[in-house]
């Protein structure tokens, strides 16, 4: 069972264009949403992650809005740049119905974003 | 300081054999996760050990696989009989604890390739 769903599967930007991936989650008892930034041939990186009691955080050119009601969150990228072009997973952490995994990171599928020049 | 490393980073192995891959976490991290990444797919949680309590194996995909941790540091994933479908990147990560917001330090992984 896919418990973090995201979209879209792919993004194409022109450079300074506003980048947005969305992320779904049903698992309520998840309290701590990352998002990982990964290059080719490199492993995932946190780039950005948020906590349910806010609705929005922001470091830089990048912004998480989480909307709890809705068990949705987002990744905005302002002034999107070529560097950007990875594939970007969001990911969720808790402890999950019926167990105590509370390391264990849920991936939502990966979404290849491209920013053209 | 040091990231956390993976060998080999690529494995090309023939259907039925073992293979094992090795991950080397960060000093002083408490937590090592599994992970594989199949082609154009997100993470796919695998194992996690935790100090020394027992490890959580609920991810791991069938009797074949199998994972262990020596000396709460390097830990080794096993595949048995290695079929087609084992074919993915096995990414290994760490971090200081399990709960909480404590970041987890992903390795380059392994690219297994199983002909």
């Amino acid at each position: 069972q896919q418990q973090v769903k995201q979209s879209p599967q792919s993004l194409i930007v022109q450079k300074g264009g506003i980048s947005i991936i969305n992320c779904a989650y049903e698992n309520t008892a998840f309290d701590y949403f990352p998002w990982y930034q990964q290059f080719p041939g490199k492993g995932p990186a946190l780039l950005i992650a948020i906590r349910p009691d806010v609705s929005e955080k922001k470091e830089g050119r990048f912004t998480i809005s989480f909307n709890k009601s809705a068990k949705q969150f987002s990744l905005h990228i302002m002034d999107s740049q070529p560097g950007d072009s990875a594939t970007y997973f969001c990911a969720a952490k808790g402890s999950n119905a019926g167990g105590t995994s509370y390391g264990k990171l849920t991936f939502g599928q990966g979404t290849i974003l491209t920013v053209h020049p | 300081g040091a990231g956390v490393s993976q060998s080999p980073s690529n494995k090309v192995t023939e259907k039925g054999k073992d293979v094992e891959l090795r991950c080397d976490p960060i000093s002083g991290h408490t937590a090592l996760y599994w992970y594989r990444q199949s082609l154009g797919q997100g993470l796919e949680f695998l194992i996690y050990f935790q100090g020394n309590s027992a490890p959580d194996k609920s991810g791991l995909p069938s009797d074949r696989f199998s994972a262990e941790r020596t000396g709460g540091s390097v830990s080794t994933l096993t595949i048995q009989r290695t079929q087609q479908e084992d074919s993915a990147v096995y990414l290994c990560a760490s971090s200081w604890a399990p709960g909480g917001l404590y970041e987890q330090y992903f390795g380059p992984g392994t690219r297994l390739t199983v002909t």
